[in-house]
Parts: structure tokens; C-alpha cells; sequence
């Protein structure tokens, strides 16, 4: 069993929706926890760095951490083209090395 | 502009050549990290480095070596190159500190033959 398990999509919804991303994850020693967005052919960007259980938002992107359930959850609100890319979910530990999912596949069509 | 940089941009490669992966960085951030990226099976850690001078084992480390000379240069080193090291290889770094954050370049795209 992956450490970080990730839905690899592809995910398809319209211009304007909400957008749910959803990791798992077993490793009781992450502390903290990210979201990177990958355009095709593309470094890693990172979106949201999260600490503890519990809400984050910035703009229209909100991160979410259940430590008690080991979920991790990203929203994207009023979804644009823009944000067609591949979303990378990430646990990390006290040692600062990252473990990633496999990344989510998100297409926004007009 | 600061960054990570990382060169070539892409390289094809004949098998049991040997071949070096630059990564440099200007953030003056003491932890780099190099991952490989497959699909399917997402970004992996191949080595990594807390400060210059250490280096250190990833999830897949078999095939590469690294060295960290002074804190702004990770580069990644294939000694005999295989088919499967076809890849496309991410260099990452972060503060370090408790500066968790990771930043990653643009990626070297590299192909065995």
C-alpha cells in the first residue's frame, strides 16, 4: 500500500464548478501537508501548505486536513480553464523529506 | 530571478553512458531534494541533501549519486545510464529550519536508448 493514495482522474467538469481533490494517507508521522499543481511539461507549483487538522483557504482554493481519518481534501471554487493541470497531494515529517500521490488529472472545459 | 534552475532541459542518452543532472538554486535554502517523476507512479525521491557537505537516500536511490559542494549546487549523477532511468527529474529545495516548503524547477526530461 502507497503511503499517499491519490484518485488519478481524469477529472472533467465545467467552467464555474466546485472541484474536490482527495487523498488518503497511513503514515501517522506526516505533520504537515501540500498541494501542488503541475501544468503539462511543468515543475511542481505549490498551492497550499498545511500544518494541523483543519481548514486553509486562499482565494479560491481551500485546503482541508482530517488527521483523525487521515484525509486530506482540496477545493477549488468557481473553476477555471486555467486551472486544467494535474494536482500533486503531499504528507510530509519532521525530517522535511515529502511523500506524493500520483496527482489527480483536472480538465475545466468552457 | 530567483529560482531553481536545472539543465539540460531534456537529453536522450545511450545506455552505459554516464550523465550529470545540474541543479542550481539562488534562495540560499539549505535542503535540495531530486525526485523522479513516472507515470503512474508520481514524484520519487532519489537523494537528498539537509546542508551543504550531506547527502542522503531517498525511496529510489540505486543507479545515482550526489554531491553537495556549497549550498546553491545539487547535481545528480547517472554513472552508467539504463533504459529504465527514462524519466523526467525534478529538482526541489527547501529552507530547511523548519521551513517546510518545497520549490522545484523545471524539470530535466531524459531518455535511455
Amino acid at each position: 500500500q502507497k503511503e499517499v493514495e491519490q484518485d488519478p482522474g481524469p477529472l472533467s467538469v465545467p467552467e464555474g464548478a466546485i472541484v474536490s481533490l482527495n487523498c488518503t494517507y497511513s503514515n501517522s508521522a506526516f505533520q504537515y501537508f501540500m498541494w501542488y499543481r503541475q501544468y503539462s511539461r511543468k515543475g511542481p507549483e505549490l498551492l497550499m501548505y498545511t500544518y494541523s487538522s483543519g481548514n486553509k483557504e486562499d482565494g479560491r482554493f481551500t485546503a482541508q486536513v482530517d488527521k483523525s481519518s487521515k484525509y486530506i481534501s482540496l477545493f477549488i471554487r468557481d473553476s477555471q480553464p486555467s486551472d486544467s493541470a494535474t494536482y500533486l497531494c503531499a504528507g510530509g515529517t519532521s525530517y522535511g523529506k515529502l511523500t506524493f500521490g500520483q496527482g489527480t488529472i483536472l480538465t475545466v472545459h468552457p | 530571478i530567483a529560482g531553481i534552475t536545472q539543465a539540460p532541459t531534456s537529453q536522450i542518452l545511450a545506455a552505459g553512458r554516464r550523465m550529470t543532472l545540474r541543479c542550481t538554486q539562488d534562495m540560499r535554502h539549505n535542503a535540495m531534494y531530486w525526485y523522479r517523476q513516472d507515470l503512474g507512479l508520481g514524484l520519487r525521491l532519489i537523494h537528498y541533501s539537509n546542508t551543504a557537505g550531506t547527502t542522503g537516500k531517498g525511496e529510489v536511490p540505486d543507479g545515482y549519486s550526489v554531491s553537495r559542494a556549497n549550498t546553491d549546487d545539487f547535481p545528480l549523477t547517472l554513472a552508467s545510464a539504463v533504459p529504465s532511468q527514462t524519466s523526467v527529474y525534478f529538482c526541489a529545495s527547501s529552507g530547511g529550519d523548519g521551513r517546510n516548503e518545497q520549490f522545484f524547477g523545471p524539470g530535466t526530461r531524459l531518455t535511455v536508448l
